[in-house]
């Protein structure tokens, strides 16, 4: 079964701190991950995509890790803001023979910062 | 450029109404999701349009929900005889060439 999950489910951290969420899939066969930010009353927002070949990305104070054999990866943020306040959301993109894209989306970690 | 929009942002309705709710996709974009995500749980695949092959609609709940795209661009999510299990934020999202899928900001749809 094609699955995403994450954790923690949530988490609260000081500002300024660094923090580092854990996305692991069992989607086959892989075609990209994402992860998004997703602030409250919004839609989703991309934060970094990542293909089988790639195994790290940056997107300002956020990475992204991929581990394609192990099938996880991580998104880490450093020296955390007010504004990194959000729910993050890995997703899982499968491409089928017809070249249609399957997209499995985690549940996401919430993420706190506090002053 | 602009980017994805839904309307309404916001809709309340009684259970038992149906109700339609609109994606306007970026434009050039030939795929068109939609998704729903229930108060404190994750996004969950509704349906996908590509192109002008026959939509992927797997991930409809049940034959009261439906969905149309016209011209290859404009969606509407129609929900007949809304129940209060339907009460979500129902998310667009549309895809150009590459792998990004660019979302709405939603429709947050309450059924009293």
């Amino acid at each position: 079964k094609n699955q995403v999950e994450q954790s923690p489910q949530s988490l609260i951290i000081l500002e300024g701190k660094n923090c580092t969420l854990q996305c692991n899939y069992t989607v086959s066969p892989f075609s990209n991950l994402r992860w998004y930010k997703q602030d409250t009353g919004r839609g989703p927002v991309s934060l970094t995509i990542m293909t089988f070949s790639e195994n790290t990305k940056s997107n300002g104070r956020y990475t992204a890790t991929l581990d394609a054999d192990t099938k996880q990866s991580s998104l880490h943020i450093t020296a955390s803001q007010l504004s990194d306040s959000a729910s993050y959301i890995c997703v899982v993109t499968r491409t089928n023979s017809g070249g249609y894209q399957k997209v499995t989306f985690g549940t996401g970690t919430k993420l706190q910062v506090i002053p | 450029g602009a980017g994805v929009s839904q309307s309404p942002s916001n809709k309340v309705t009684e259970k038992g109404k149906d109700v339609e709710l609109r994606c306007d996709p970026i434009s050039g974009h030939t795929a068109l999701y939609w998704y729903r995500q229930s108060l404190g749980q994750g996004l969950e695949f509704l349906i996908y349009f590509q192109g002008n092959s026959a939509p992927d609609k797997s991930g409809l709940p049940s034959d009261r929900f439906s969905a149309e795209r016209t011209g290859g661009s404009v969606s509407t999510l129609t929900i007949q005889r809304t129940q209060q299990e339907d009460s979500a934020v129902y998310l667009c999202a549309s895809r150009g060439q590459g792998h990004e899928q660019y979302f709405g900001p939603g429709t947050r749809l309450t059924v009293t």
